[in-house]
């Protein structure tokens, strides 16, 4: 069964400083894995997606993620955070053989100024 | 560019009144699905649609539910009788033909008094 687990249900960096959200998962076959963001009152807008291709994936607003095998890891990172990135940012796991969707808890971005 | 939208983006009912939440999902997408995000907690997968019938659904999916696409571009969700912990914010989303990418729409914040 799939699953994914945020470390983190907070954190907090400094604005310029950079920024890591920890995401492990568990799939049994190849999965696909999304990072998405949510700011107050507002939608889901996808940040950045894996589905097998390059295992460094880059995506909007500077995002990055690592997509890692061996440690069942697909950490969200950023060289140096701007106060709009505060923010709650989901990891989702989805397996080839169908489309669902299986989110994380979620991790709430602050930035300190 | 092409998007989701869902309507109302709030709706406000009396406990046991029928709701239906509506969703335009992208015109040329084949599988539809609704999430609900319950405030403060994470996001939960409900049904998957396709080929005018339901594919997957969660347990939380339970007989006071339904979806139905009533015409070629319409994707509702119907809850019977609703109960107070109902109150949510319900997502659709939609996604194409081999691309696992889902697509969401800006969601309806579901409050049931």
């Amino acid at each position: 069964a799939q699953s994914v687990t945020q470390l983190d249900s907070h954190v907090s960096v400094s604005e310029g400083t950079p920024v890591l959200l920890r995401c492990n998962y568990s799939s049994s076959y190849s999965p696909s894995l999304f990072w998405y963001v949510q700011h107050p009152n507002k939608g889901l807008q996808l940040l950045l997606k894996y589905t097998s291709a390059a295992t460094l994936v880059k995506g909007i607003n500077g995002f990055e993620a690592e997509f890692k095998k061996s440690e069942t890891s697909f950490h969200l990172t950023k060289p140096s955070a701007h106060m709009s990135d505060a923010a709650e940012y989901f990891c989702v796991v989805s397996e080839r053989s169908n489309y669902q969707l299986i989110w994380g808890a979620g991790t709430k971005l602050i930035i300190k100024p | 560019e092409p998007e989701v939208t869902q309507t109302p983006s709030h709706q406000v009912t009396q406990m046991g009144q029928e709701v239906i939440l509506r969703c335009v999902p992208i015109s040329n997408h084949l599988y539809f699905y609704w999430y609900r995000q319950i405030l403060g907690q994470k996001v939960e997968f409900l049904v998957s649609f396709y080929n005018n019938e339901i594919s997957e659904k969660s347990e939380i999916f339970d007989d006071q539910f339904s979806v139905e696409r009533p015409d070629g571009s319409n994707f509702t969700l119907k809850i019977r009788s609703t109960k107070l912990e109902d109150s949510a914010m319900y997502f659709c989303a939609s996604n194409g033909q081999g691309l696992n990418e889902q697509f969401f729409g800006p969601g309806t914040r579901l409050t049931v008094l």
